[in-house]
């Protein structure tokens, strides 16, 4: 089916520890956003990319690092795993920046920092 | 500051009832708003966006309406049904450079059998 595929689904980390969160999309969507959604604080925008070969902060990005690798891949790495990053992540994308353009979100990625 | 709010928090109701959700908004100035469903452990699923030129959309026993003029948005849910179980997300999208989404903190419902 198409639509916004993330991997890993699940992953517990050690503090310190790095990793790479990896999305795709198979709509021929011009851009990409990575959300982390906590208990009481709804989702909250980390990065986003527009457009191929561009990246932006959102709203919480320290600690972040993204890559928009080509048009249908957009990565979240985590250099030094922190427990406040432990989160649920959700990438988005969506045609473009339109208002006629809804978003289409992946099935998430829940991280533990232990 | 942008925010979106969402009430109630949590809401209970008899299979077969008719419910309203409710979100509000303290920018006017939107582009779209955007109404998802996240069952547990899930993603989250698109159900209607209204642009702002609109004031209601329809997909099944789902309608939402956007007044822009007050900050409001509402999701009717018509002859509610077990399955309707859900966490229900309002977004508003303001545009600009990011074009990014506001989110409310959900209204989590509950239709009992």
């Amino acid at each position: 089916n198409a639509g916004v595929t993330q991997t890993p689904k699940f992953q517990v980390l050690k503090t310190g520890q790095s990793m790479t969160l990896q999305c795709a999309q198979d709509m021929n969507h011009n851009s990409m956003y990575w959300y982390r959604q906590d208990p009481g604080m709804g989702l909250r925008l980390i990065y986003y990319s527009a457009s191929e070969g561009t990246t932006d902060k959102g709203e919480v990005p320290n600690g972040y690092n993204v890559s928009r690798l080509n048009k249908r891949e957009f990565s979240l790495r985590l250099e030094s795993a922190a427990p406040s990053q432990t989160s649920v992540y959700f990438c988005a994308s969506r045609t473009g920046t339109s208002a006629v353009y809804g978003y289409t979100f992946g099935s998430g990625t829940r991280l533990t920092v232990v | 500051k942008q925010e979106v709010t969402q009430i109630p928090a949590a809401l209970s109701v008899p299979e077969g009832e008719n419910l309203v959700l409710n979100c509000s908004f303290t920018d006017s100035a939107i582009y779209n708003l955007q109404w998802f469903r996240q069952d547990p452990g899930k993603g989250l699923t698109s159900l209607l966006l209204i642009q702002s030129s609109q004031r209601e959309q329809t997909s099944g026993r789902l309608n939402a309406s956007l007044d822009k003029s007050s900050g409001r948005s509402t999701l009717y849910i018509a002859a509610s049904q077990p399955g309707d179980s859900a966490t229900y997300l309002c977004a508003v999208n303001y545009g600009g450079s990011q074009g990014n989404l506001i989110f409310g903190k959900g209204t989590k419902l509950s239709v009992k059998p």
